[in-house]
C-alpha cells in the first residue's frame, strides 16, 4: 500500500539557519510528490512538486526538495529560515485517483 | 482569478442539524475532493469525485453526503449522523490524472464547523 511518512512532527530552527523537513514515501511506482504549506486557519498552498523530470525541484519562497528514488525520500530544505516560514508542512504523494498525505511537520522559527 | 471558493468560512451548528458546506471551482478541473482536518492531525479524505454525477467514499465518509451535479460545484452535507463534526473542512480540486502523472491539488481556504 502507498504511504507517506513525515519523520518529524515538530521542527524548531533559529532564524537564518537551514531548514530540513524529512519525508519518505512508499509506492509501487515513482509517484508525483508535492510539498504544501499551511498557515493557521488557511488552506494548503503548493510549495513545489516533483513529476519525474529533474530530481532537484525548486519551489517558492526559497524552498527546494530532492527526489531520491534509492532512499524513497523527498526531503524539503531551505538555506535560511525566515520568521514567516513558521507553519505546518505536508508531504503528499499521488495515488490512484487519490492523494496520500503525511501527518504534517510543524515548523517553529526562533528569533 | 481561477481558484476554489469555500463558504461559509465559519459555521455553527446545533446537535441534530444537517449543514451544507459549499465548494465552487473555476479551474475547469474534473476531480474534486473533501478533506477533514482535526487539530494537530493531517488531512483525512471524506469523499471525492472524478467526474460529474459520480463520486466515491473516502476514508471517513460515514455521516457525510455529497453531490456532483455540475463540474464546478461539489457541496458537502454534514448530517446529524456524524458523531463528532467539529473540524476544519477543506475542499480541493485537481486535473484528475492519477499516479505519476497527477497534477497538484488546489485548495480552498477552508470552512470551520463548530457544533454547539
Amino acid at each position: 500500500a502507498q504511504s507517506v511518512t513525515q519523520l518529524d512532527s515538530h521542527v524548531s530552527v533559529s532564524e537564518g539557519t537551514p531548514v530540513l523537513l524529512r519525508c519518505n514515501y512508499s509506492s509501487s511506482y515513482s509517484p508525483s510528490l508535492f510539498w504544501y504549506v499551511q498557515h493557521p486557519n488557511k488552506g494548503l498552498q503548493l510549495l513545489l512538486k516533483y513529476t519525474s523530470a529533474a530530481t532537484l525541484v525548486k519551489g517558492i519562497n526559497g524552498f527546494e526538495a530532492e527526489f531520491k528514488k534509492s532512499e524513497t525520500s523527498f526531503h524539503l530544505t531551505k538555506p535560511s529560515a525566515h520568521m514567516s516560514d513558521a507553519a505546518e508542512y505536508f508531504c503528499v504523494s499521488s495515488g490512484t485517483y487519490k492523494y496520500i498525505f503525511g501527518t504534517g511537520t510543524r515548523l517553529k522559527v526562533l528569533a | 482569478d481561477g481558484g476554489i471558493t469555500q463558504s461559509p468560512k465559519y459555521l455553527f451548528r446545533k446537535e441534530g442539524q444537517n449543514v451544507t458546506l459549499s465548494c465552487e471551482q473555476n479551474l475547469n478541473h474534473d476531480a474534486m475532493y473533501w478533506y477533514r482536518q482535526d487539530p494537530g492531525q493531517g488531512l483525512r479524505l471524506i469523499y471525492y469525485s472524478q467526474i460529474v454525477n459520480d463520486f466515491q467514499k473516502g476514508d471517513i465518509a460515514e455521516g457525510y453526503s455529497v453531490s456532483r451535479e455540475k463540474k464546478e460545484s461539489f457541496p458537502l452535507t454534514v448530517t446529524s449522523a456524524q458523531k463528532n463534526p467539529t473540524a476544519f473542512y477543506l475542499c480541493a480540486s485537481s486535473s484528475g490524472t492519477s499516479g505519476r502523472w497527477a497534477g497538484e491539488l488546489f485548495f480552498g481556504e477552508g470552512s470551520r464547523l463548530t457544533v454547539l
